[in-house]
């Protein structure tokens, strides 16, 4: 199986940072990588798919990029309803997998 | 406006079953991939099934194989999760969602609880 680490776990940020998440495969996937968002008891949304296209309706602010088996997930200036829990996915294979997410709190 | 509704979940023993079901509506079903995907509680996300169009490919992740079934029938637009020898770790709020290679639209989800 493929193993997908993201780092950091927990980020700590204010309105207005750049903030970056990462994420790591354990063997390369090409560009077959998603990135979703999720706040507390709801279902996550997806955010961006084949590493760098952005979702429809999803703000520029969000942007993805990478490939192989390096990948980052971008927020340009972070908005309150940004504070949330975010993942990645690689689809390159079964079974598909996640990263153990990183949540985003409020500095 | 895509719709996935998960229902069937509940409180149930080690050992025992409970069937998911998954109504879908707003795009064209038997075009699109399904799967199940779930989340223990306080935890990440796990990808769990998924079937094709037609229903002529499965898969499942190692961890469900020989215990849980995955099927659908297009004439009623929706997806089942059979769930048979329930342990403690499955427990989990299961989600449904369309299946593009990706997971574009996901449904609120349904809890099951293994506990005895």
């Amino acid at each position: 199986d493929i193993q997908m680490t993201q780092s950091p776990s927990t980020l700590s940020a204010s309105v207005g940072d750049r903030v970056t998440i990462t994420c790591r495969a354990s063997q390369s996937i090409s560009r077959w990588l998603a990135w979703y968002q999720q706040k507390p008891g709801k279902a996550p949304k997806l955010l961006i798919y084949k590493a760098s296209t952005l979702e429809s309706g999803v703000p520029s602010r969000f942007s993805g990029s990478g490939s192989g088996t390096e990948f980052t997930l971008t927020i340009s200036s972070l908005q309150p309803d940004d504070f949330a829990t975010y993942y990645c996915q690689q689809y390159n294979s079964y079974p598909r997998t996640f990263g153990q997410g990183t949540k985003v709190e409020i500095k | 406006e895509v719709q996935l509704v998960e229902s069937g979940g509940g409180f149930v023993q080690p050992g025992g079953s409970l069937r998911l079901s998954c109504a879908a509506s707003g795009f064209t079903f038997n075009s699109y991939w399904m799967s199940w995907v779930r989340q223990a509680p306080g935890k990440g996300l796990e990808w769990v099934a998924n079937i094709k169009e037609d229903g002529s490919e499965i898969h499942y992740v190692d961890s469900v194989k020989g215990r849980f079934t995955i099927s659908r029938d297009n004439a009623k637009n929706s997806v089942y999760l059979q769930m048979n020898s329930l342990r403690a770790e499955d427990t989990a709020v299961y989600y449904c969602a369309r299946d593009v290679s990706w997971t574009d639209y996901w449904g609120r989800g349904t809890l099951v609880t293994v506990s005895s």
